[in-house]
């Protein structure tokens, strides 16, 4: 498949290691943040969401924490895979845009074995 | 459930062409949202329909239509193609409830990849 972006940065980590993927929402308004997983050739794929109304959200081998105070959100996986190496997006939504999604740049997420 | 799907996969056009996308949402989602992904942009928000009404535009130019059908389905389109509406077009869909005013995770399908020459 096509590559989904050709300058993102990389985070390279080893299989069963933590991974943690940083992001800068750009909006004090957006109150709903989501993290999407876009494999090569694929279409972005839902993985956690957190409401501005909590600081913590844990799913199976995910947490998202957010950080309304200084606009950060991070996306923690457990014992990395490699069928967790593609392009993660955080994705935020201001209160009242209905289902307008800003997307961040993405970040390539590379495991070797 | 079958997820969002979006036809066709791929699509090569010329310059000053016009073009549809189609895509049809999850069952019992009642609102569609189309992006533009590019490597230079990145994904960026073109529109979002909701009971056949356009609630939401993105920052691209009138060449970039869409509209959405009784059944939920939605079409997008491109008229006078140029080179740089060469992109990966993603539809997603989300549940929405009755009364529309919330908003829900979206679910996107595989995307339909426009290259135009």
């Amino acid at each position: 498949g096509e590559s989904v972006g050709l300058h993102l940065p990389t985070l390279s980590v080893q299989e069963g290691d933590n991974s943690i993927i940083n992001c800068a929402y750009s909006n004090s308004a957006s109150d709903y943040f989501i993290w999407y997983k876009q494999e090569s050739g694929k279409g972005p794929q839902f993985i956690i969401d957190i409401r501005s109304n909590m600081d913590k959200r844990q799913g199976q081998r995910v947490t998202v924490l957010l950080n309304k105070t200084v606009k950060h959100l991070s996306l923690q996986i457990a014992a990395t895979q490699p069928g967790d190496s593609a392009v993660y997006f955080c994705a935020e939504n201001m209160k009242g845009g209905y289902n307008k999604l800003i997307f961040g740049a993405g970040t390539r997420l590379a495991v070797h074995p | 459930k079958a997820g969002v799907t979006q036809t066709p996969r791929y699509l090569i056009k010329t310059r000053g062409q016009q073009v549809t996308l189609s895509c049809s949402p999850i069952s019992g989602h009642r609102s569609v949202s189309w992006y533009q992904q590019t490597p230079g942009q990145g994904l960026q928000f073109l529109f979002e329909y909701f009971s056949e009404t356009q609630r939401n535009k993105g920052n691209f130019p009138g060449r970039f239509s869409g509209r959405q059908f009784s059944n939920s389905r939605s079409e997008m389109n491109v008229s006078t193609l140029e080179l740089g509406d060469s992109a990966l077009y993603l539809c997603a869909s989300s549940p929405t409830g009755t009364s529309g005013a919330s908003r829900d995770t979206q679910y996107f399908g595989p995307g339909t990849r426009l290259t135009v020459l």
